[in-house]
């Protein structure tokens, strides 16, 4: 069963720019798996920052930007501030109607 | 603005049965997949499950093929998952999530979410 695979942790200083990634464990992600990345802070509903790769979601800064990065997808964060401090999680479409989550991302900004 | 809003949660024995039901508002819920996600204490999203836009195409998780069925009534803006056979295991917030077009594309709204809890 393949794995959706990213950083469990992550620091960044405020002001600083941070990238996370979200991989396979056995192949590439590329605009095919139309990866998407959610931020959720404790208490709350994910919130949709970027989707299909770099499509950034109604609100969502500029300072938040998604791509491909050698075979993975990435979501950076430019200019990081103290909300940013989050649970980031990516998601790949693995064919017939099946997403898979990967583990998250806690970022910590300090 | 879009708007899903989650009920039908709550405290319920393993090998019971639960109805989920999320009332979709703000867009032309006929047009677009929906899905269900949740989320166990702790820890991140799990899709468990997609329909597509007219409700032909209907997609699971392994863990609940079998038990769990998801619907749509695109009239009345209205998505619904039927869980039975419930176990400890299926303990979590359900979020029902839409998707930016069809069920290849990527969830771009989440309602609130609704707690399903299994115990005896």
């Amino acid at each position: 069963q393949t794995v959706v695979t990213q950083e469990p942790s992550f620091s960044v200083s405020p002001g600083g720019t941070v990238t996370l990634t979200c991989g396979l464990s056995s192949g590439s992600v590329s605009t095919n798996y139309y990866p998407s990345w959610y931020q959720q802070t404790p208490g709350q509903a994910p919130r949709t920052l970027i989707y299909s790769t770099n499509t950034r979601s109604s609100g969502v800064p500029d300072r938040f930007s998604g791509s491909i990065l050698g075979n993975k997808a990435a979501l950076t964060i430019t200019g990081a501030q103290a909300d940013d401090e989050s649970d980031y999680y990516c998601v790949l479409y693995m064919g017939s109607g099946i997403w898979v989550f990967g583990g998250g991302t806690k970022l910590t900004v300090l | 603005e879009v708007q899903l809003l989650e009920s039908g949660g709550g405290l319920v024995q393993p090998g019971g049965s639960l109805r989920l039901s999320c009332a979709a508002s703000g867009f032309n819920f006929g047009s677009y997949a929906m899905s269900w996600v949740r989320q166990a204490p702790g820890r991140g999203p799990e899709w468990v499950s997609s329909i597509d836009a007219s409700g032909g195409g209907r997609y699971y998780i392994d863990s609940v093929k079998g038990r769990f069925t998801i619907s749509r009534d695109n009239p009345k803006s209205a998505l619904s998952l039927q869980m039975n056979s419930l176990r400890v295991e299926d303990t979590a917030l359900f979020y029902c999530a839409k998707h930016s077009g069809t069920v290849t594309r990527p969830i771009d709204y989440w309602g609130q979410g609704t707690l399903v809890t299994v115990s005896s």
